[in-house]
């Protein structure tokens, strides 16, 4: 079955200190992988796609097909990403796309 | 205009009432998508509809109808909801790309109460 696991449902870090979010997937196939950010009371937007290898916000995420993972990073968190990340799962079906989401990860960057 | 927009913000309706949200976009996207968000949790999808014709239907309820009238518009019409069914209603739409960028774009949400 394809699925998504976000193992953190909460993450604390202070201030200019390394972040990780965590993402593995299930899929049998060639997996297509986004990360979404919903800041509080904004709509629910991208931050990265896998196929991209960019940085956004200074955040980054490699796909690691062996360990079928696609973790979140950034060097330094600051407060303004304080938000819910969702890491999410691209599927075919019938010609269409759907998106698979995990559950979610709250993240809080304290002062 | 670089926006998927929702109307209306908020809804409260009774378990008798008919009532619709509308999506709109001018993107020139041609998949739009109807999700459902519950408190705390993530997306659930529940219709997908491509160059105006619906290719999935996640075994939705029939209380809940979409209509896709034109490439722009999305609408879900809601009829003998229940209590239950009260959410954040989300739209999204996408472009029908290469495989690993379609993307989609979300709307703001509707916040339905079902009373």
């Amino acid at each position: 079955a394809q699925r998504v696991t976000q193992p953190e449902k909460l993450l604390s870090v202070f201030k200019g200190a390394p972040v990780e979010l965590k993402c593995n997937y299930s899929y049998s196939g060639s997996p297509e992988l986004f990360w979404y950010v919903q800041y509080s009371r904004q709509r629910l937007q991208l931050l990265l796609r896998h196929i991209s290898r960019e940085s956004i916000k200074g955040f980054t995420a490699d796909l690691n097909k062996g360990e079928t993972s696609f973790h979140l990073k950034k060097p330094f968190a600051q407060e303004e990403d304080s938000a819910m990340y969702y890491c999410a799962l691209s599927l075919s079906r019938g010609g269409s796309e759907k998106l698979v989401f995990g559950k979610g990860t709250k993240l809080t960057v304290n002062p | 205009d670089t926006e998927v927009t929702q109307t209306p913000k908020h809804l409260v309706m009774g378990m008798t009432n008919k009532k619709s949200l509308k999506c709109e976009q001018h993107m020139g996207h041609r998949a739009m998508y109807w999700y459902k968000q519950k408190a705390k949790k993530p997306p659930e999808l529940m219709f997908v509809y491509s160059y105006e014709k619906l290719s999935i239907n996640e075994s939705v309820p029939s209380r809940f109808s979409p209509e896709c009238p034109n490439s722009s518009l999305l609408n879900l019409h809601l009829h003998a909801l229940q209590p239950e069914d009260s959410a954040l209603y989300l739209c999204a739409s996408s472009h029908r790309r290469r495989t690993g960028e379609n993307e989609q774009f979300f709307g703001p949400g509707t916040r339905l109460t079902v009373l």
